[in-house]
């Protein structure tokens, strides 16, 4: 059974950069397909990309091209997504999860963290 | 906008049938792609609920099911309960854009 810790909440300044962890036990991260979603509050899950270092490629949703970096470090099993330029529509609760590589679903969900983005 | 289609809020009674309605288009559901289904309690992470249109995962009671037609796919509670009071959303895989994944912008269910 796969477990998914995440770092604590977050308070920024517009224009600064968030890095957010999340470190996976009950399996080793290089097995997985480690994928990044947000919820802003009071809406939808935003699917954001994911990270795929075996395949080397990474993938990231069009709305995050250019600011979104997701990375992992496989001696810790800890995966990493850094968003930069941040705005106020930058709050959200952001979440990883692993896919399902065969049908592309989401069975394993971390906590979430808060990010919060307020002058 | 969402990608794919839900109505904001459905409700039914203790016991009654509610269904969920997930409308995509060619380049999602109607291209072939699996819909799966998320149940979201108040400040918890979501959970899967159905996956590959119809599956249940371990442990989901069978009063939740789920279907696929075309370019859309529901979700069926029924034997409704007070503890189905959450958001459900839909998931599919888009081959448009760089969005690979898509959600639907999520239901939430009133148990009255």
């Amino acid at each position: 059974q796969v477990q998914l810790v995440q770092s604590g909440a977050e308070v920024k300044r517009p224009g600064a950069s968030v890095k957010v962890s999340c470190k996976v036990s009950g399996y080793t991260l290089s097995q997985l397909s480690m994928n990044w979603v947000r919820q802003a509050p009071g809406k939808g899950l935003e699917w954001m990309g994911r990270s795929d270092p075996e395949e080397g490629e990474a993938s990231h949703a069009q709305n995050f091209q250019g600011r979104v970096t997701m990375t992992e470090d496989t001696s810790t099993d800890t995966a990493y997504m850094e968003l930069g330029s941040l705005t106020s529509e930058d709050t959200a609760v952001y979440y990883c999860a692993i896919m399902n590589v065969y049908n592309s679903n989401f069975p394993d969900w971390g906590p979430g963290t808060l990010v919060t983005v307020s002058s | 906008q969402s990608v794919l289609t839900q109505p904001p809020a459905v409700s039914g009674a203790p016991g009654q049938r509610v269904t969920i309605s997930c409308t995509g288009n060619r380049s999602n559901i109607g291209a072939g792609y699996d819909v799966h289904w998320y149940q979201q309690l108040p400040g918890t992470a979501p959970k899967l609920l159905i996956y590959g249109n119809s599956l249940r995962p371990s442990g989901v009671p069978d009063r939740f099911s789920g279907s696929k037609s075309g370019t859309s796919a529901s979700l069926a509670i029924t034997g409704l309960q007070d503890e189905d009071e959450a958001e459900y959303y839909c998931q599919s895989y888009d081959i448009s854009l760089s969005a690979h994944v898509v959600f639907g912008g999520g239901t939430k269910l009133t148990v009255l």
